[in-house]
């Protein structure tokens, strides 16, 4: 069993669509959380970062961390045809992170 | 542009060769990562360092495989007698401390052929 889980997809919504992505992990040393953007062939871009249990907006990103369910999600509000890419968790305890297989999301016009 | 920079982009060699890849992290980060990540996975650590010290390996790190980071600025990953298996993109990344927010270079795709 991987530490960290995330569904591959793809995932295709319509333009303007609410969009949930999600990571189950099992290490509960865990305590930072963080999303990734990764167009291809591209290194990630770090779009949200989390310490510990919460939520946390960011425009239209909002992230969310539940340590007792070890559950993570990353909702993307009002989607655009831009927001096309990989989404990868990860997460850390006190140095390398360890990264979910990245869900791929299609946003269409 | 002070964001983590990566040399070269592409690697194209034959299978057997040697490769060096190079890492510029962001001035001011004192920890400095390499990853790879392969096609349709997420990134995978293969080790770090703090300053100019190399804190932790990966097993996937085999004896082909070395890192340096002289003077705790950039950093070198060398592959030895690459395999088509070594095919990938390795990364780099940087931070500052312990804190777990990581920034991404553009990444070296290597082609063993």
């Amino acid at each position: 069993q991987k530490e960290v889980e995330q569904d591959p997809g793809p995932l295709s919504v319509p333009e303007g669509a609410i969009v949930s992505l999600n990571c189950t992990y099992s290490n509960s040393a865990f305590q930072y959380f963080m999303w990734y953007r990764q167009y291809s062939r591209k290194g990630p871009e770090l779009l949200m970062y989390t310490y510990s249990s919460g939520n946390k907006e960011d425009g239209r990103f909002t992230a969310q961390v539940d340590k007792s369910s070890k559950y993570i999600s990353l909702f993307i509000r009002d989607s655009q045809p831009s927001d096309s890419a990989t989404y990868l968790c990860a997460m850390s305890a006190v140095g390398k992170l360890i990264f979910g297989q990245g869900t791929e999301l299609s946003v269409k016009p | 542009d002070t964001g983590v920079s990566q040399d070269p982009r592409h690697k194209i060699t034959k299978r057997g060769q040697n490769v060096t890849f190079r890492c510029d992290p962001i001035s001011e980060h004192n920890r400095l990562y390499w990853y790879r990540q392969t096609l349709g996975q997420g990134p995978e650590f293969l080790t770090y360092f703090q300053n100019e010290a190399q804190l932790e390996k990966s097993r996937l790190l085999s004896d082909r495989f070395s890192a340096e980071r002289p003077k705790g600025s950039f950093s070198t990953l060398e592959i030895q007698r690459t395999e088509q298996g070594d095919s990938a993109m390795y990364l780099c990344a940087s931070s500052l401390g312990t804190r777990g927010e990581q920034y991404f270079g553009p990444g070296t795709r290597l082609t063993v052929t």
